[in-house]
């Protein structure tokens, strides 16, 4: 069973608020993504990291912001939030040698008013 | 362009009734997984395929990746409720990193 966890679950917050979404596992894994997903709609990867010290950008724009300064831990940062950022939110984590299998996190279902 | 095609996008059945549902592209896949996703929640994995022509059994539910790795489907016998959520196809991209595209999902609804 996977062990990956989020908190908050659920968001609501005003716009021009500063917010961190927080994800942790307990796996050792060294790979950790970040996916925005609207509802039942396919997953859009904006951020990744190959591990510690490491973040890239993924494929949708986005205007959050990761960082990976322990191997656990892979929190994604809104600046200014903004009601185009609602959406919910979700974390996986790989091994390395795991043959791609990805494990996710619960989500954070985000909303700006 | 979406690289990875699923169909139909929604399907609405009755307990018992048997369905398919397919994940499509262009693209050669060197594996691919399906996930379900239930609502308020991330996707929890079902199954990875990797060998062209691969069929896996999951209890009633088979999984088939085509001869080509370019497709694969879902087939699920005698469906319950507790089947009811979205199902997302993903293949692994042929980068340096384990990046997965996920395909387009099936919302799949089996009533009582």
């Amino acid at each position: 069973e996977a062990d990956i966890y989020q908190t908050p679950r659920y968001l609501v917050i005003g716009t021009g608020k500063k917010i961190t979404l927080e994800c942790s596992q307990t796996m050792g894994h060294d790979k950790m993504y970040w996916y925005q997903q609207d509802p039942g709609m396919e997953l859009h990867l904006i951020h990744y990291s190959y591990g510690v010290n490491s973040t890239e950008k993924g494929d949708l724009s986005s205007e959050s912001t990761v960082s990976r300064i322990r191997t656990e831990h892979f929190p994604l940062t809104l600046e200014s939030a903004r009601p185009s950022h609602t959406s919910q939110y979700l974390c996986a984590s790989s091994a390395i040698d795991s043959g791609y299998e990805q494990y996710f996190g619960p989500g954070t279902r985000l909303t700006v008013t | 362009t979406q690289l990875l095609e699923q169909s139909p996008q929604f399907l609405s059945i009755q307990e018992g009734e048997n369905l398919t549902v397919y994940c499509n592209s262009s693209s050669v896949f060197s594996s691919l997984q399906w996930y379900r996703q239930e609502p308020g929640e991330g996707p929890v994995l079902l199954v990875t395929v990797v060998t062209g022509g691969e069929v896996k059994k999951l209890k009633r539910l088979t999984f088939q990746f085509g001869d080509a790795r370019k497709d694969s489907s879902l087939h699920i016998t005698a469906a319950q409720p507790g089947d009811t959520g979205l199902y997302l196809c993903a293949a692994k991209m042929n980068t340096g990193f384990q990046k997965l595209v996920f395909g387009t999902g099936t919302r799949l609804l089996v009533s009582p």
